[in-house]
């Protein structure tokens, strides 16, 4: 079966500081990898999407970046964290279609001070 | 454009009552994908359902059920017999494809009550 997993769970970070959260997914090949973040008030916002190895789409502008080094991983990162950063960021994946079920990992709840 | 409205921003019950959570879909496209998710208090979004706009039949699972109308745009969602464990916030999202990506609605939080 597949899993998905997320590090760290929590952080806390001070404003300015970098950040590299981690999502790691096994028991299956090549999947469409997402970041998601959700902000006070839980609304979902798609941050970042990959559909394979170094294939990389923004949906929107912000000093967050991502990479997909390997097929079953997928790095969400900042160079300079902002207040505005803070939130829970979720990692998926889905196989097929973008618009097949896509599976969520526990979170990251990061906050920014 | 696309939308998701989830109108109901809480809903609380008592264990074993009933509940229907509503959601309005907006959408051009003639081909798209319904989904319903819900997360508990640990965080992790739970798939539950997709439907395709192809498919009007509704589907039932244990105590879930889930009503789709292309005439209204709704897709909602009942819970037969609440219990203690449906407490969470529950998502309806859509997909097609002039938007190649999700579109999750703002989210309706369930407290069942003992």
């Amino acid at each position: 079966s597949q899993t998905i997993h997320q590090w760290p769970a929590t952080l806390v970070q001070p404003v300015g500081s970098p950040l590299s959260l981690e999502c790691t997914v096994e028991g299956t090949s090549n999947p469409n990898l997402y970041w998601y973040r959700q902000a006070a008030g839980r609304g979902l916002q798609l941050l970042f999407y990959s559909v394979g190895i170094g294939q990389i789409s923004s949906e929107v502008p912000q000093n967050l970046s991502a990479s997909r080094p390997q097929d079953r991983q997928f790095i969400l990162s900042s160079k300079k964290l902002l207040l505005s950063d803070s939130g829970f960021y979720l990692c998926a994946w889905n196989r097929g279609g973008i618009y097949n079920e896509q599976f969520f990992g526990p979170g990251t709840r990061l906050t920014v001070l | 454009a696309q939308k998701v409205t989830q109108a109901q921003t809480e809903i609380s019950v008592v264990e074993k009552e009933d509940v229907t959570l509503d959601c309005v879909y907006e959408t051009r496209d003639t081909t798209y994908y319904l989904f319903w998710y819900k997360q508990p208090p640990s965080g992790e979004l739970v798939f539950l359902i997709r439907r395709n706009s192809f498919d009007e039949q509704n589907e039932i699972s244990g105590r879930y059920s889930w009503n789709f109308q292309k005439s209204t745009s709704s897709f909602n969602f009942t819970i037969t017999a609440s219990q203690v464990v449906d407490s969470a916030v529950y998502f309806c999202a859509l997909g097609s494809g002039s938007a190649r990506q999700l579109t999750f609605g703002s989210g309706t939080q369930l407290t069942v009550l003992p």
